[in-house]
């Protein structure tokens, strides 16, 4: 399975201000993916990130709040912008690995915004 | 539209005892996958079944099994002797086939399992 580590592991911020976090995978892949989790709830997708290429995002979730850089194929980060405490939650990158389907998570990045 | 129901919301047990957790879902595909992740307190999401939808056969891994039946569609989860080591939220989840070639997870809600001494 791969190993992928993030980056802060948690952070408390004020409204109005951004957060990046960074995601490192241990091997090179192809694709990454970024979720959130709010408190309580299960995992939604926010977007797919492909090395080279655009981030392709999920229905509801846009480029200017969550833009997401994907520069080699073991690193990625995802800004949360101009943060509100509705965007309080867990977000975790994951990726497959070889011609497996399987996602494996990250740690997580628990994020709190007051 | 692909859909994964996880009815029970939480589960309480006392150690020892044998739980299942289960899983329902929708696909219209005939080639899916069926996977199974446990979230601890800490937080982060642990992998522990991939099952394709050509394979019904159950499975065993120490006290954990998986009974897949497509004929429910549903992939239940039996955690037997339980401990307490192993109270988390258990997610079930379906694959879906996007364009581009990966396959994106749908999450159930997700059952909170609670093993009590």
């Amino acid at each position: 399975s791969a190993v992928i580590s993030q980056k802060p592991s948690r952070d408390i911020c004020q409204r109005g201000t951004s957060l990046t976090i960074q995601c490192q995978v241990d091997s090179q892949v192809t694709m990454m993916f970024w979720y959130r989790q709010q408190p309580g709830q299960s995992l939604t997708l926010i977007a797919t990130a492909n090395q080279g290429s655009e981030a392709t995002y999920e229905s509801g979730f846009v480029i200017d709040k969550f833009p997401i850089s994907r520069p080699n194929l073991t690193f990625s980060t995802l800004t949360v912008s101009n943060m509100s405490p509705e965007d309080s939650s867990i977000y975790l990158c994951s990726s497959t690995r070889g011609s497996t389907d399987t996602q494996y998570f990250g740690p997580g990045t628990r994020l709190t915004v007051l | 539209a692909q859909k994964v129901t996880q009815a029970q919301t939480e589960i309480s047990v006392v150690e020892k005892e044998d739980v299942t957790l289960d899983c329902v879902y929708e696909t219209r595909d005939t080639t899916y996958y069926l996977f199974w992740y446990k979230q601890p307190p800490s937080g982060e999401l642990v992998f522990l079944i991939r099952r394709n939808s050509f394979d019904e056969q159950n499975e065993i891994s120490g006290r954990y099994s998986w009974n897949f039946q497509k004929s429910t569609s549903s992939f239940n989860f039996t955690i037997t002797a339980s401990q307490v080591v192993d109270s988390a939220v258990y997610f079930c989840a379906l694959s879906e086939a996007k364009s581009g070639g990966y396959n994106k997870l749908i999450f159930g809600a997700g059952t909170r399992l609670a093993v009590h001494p």
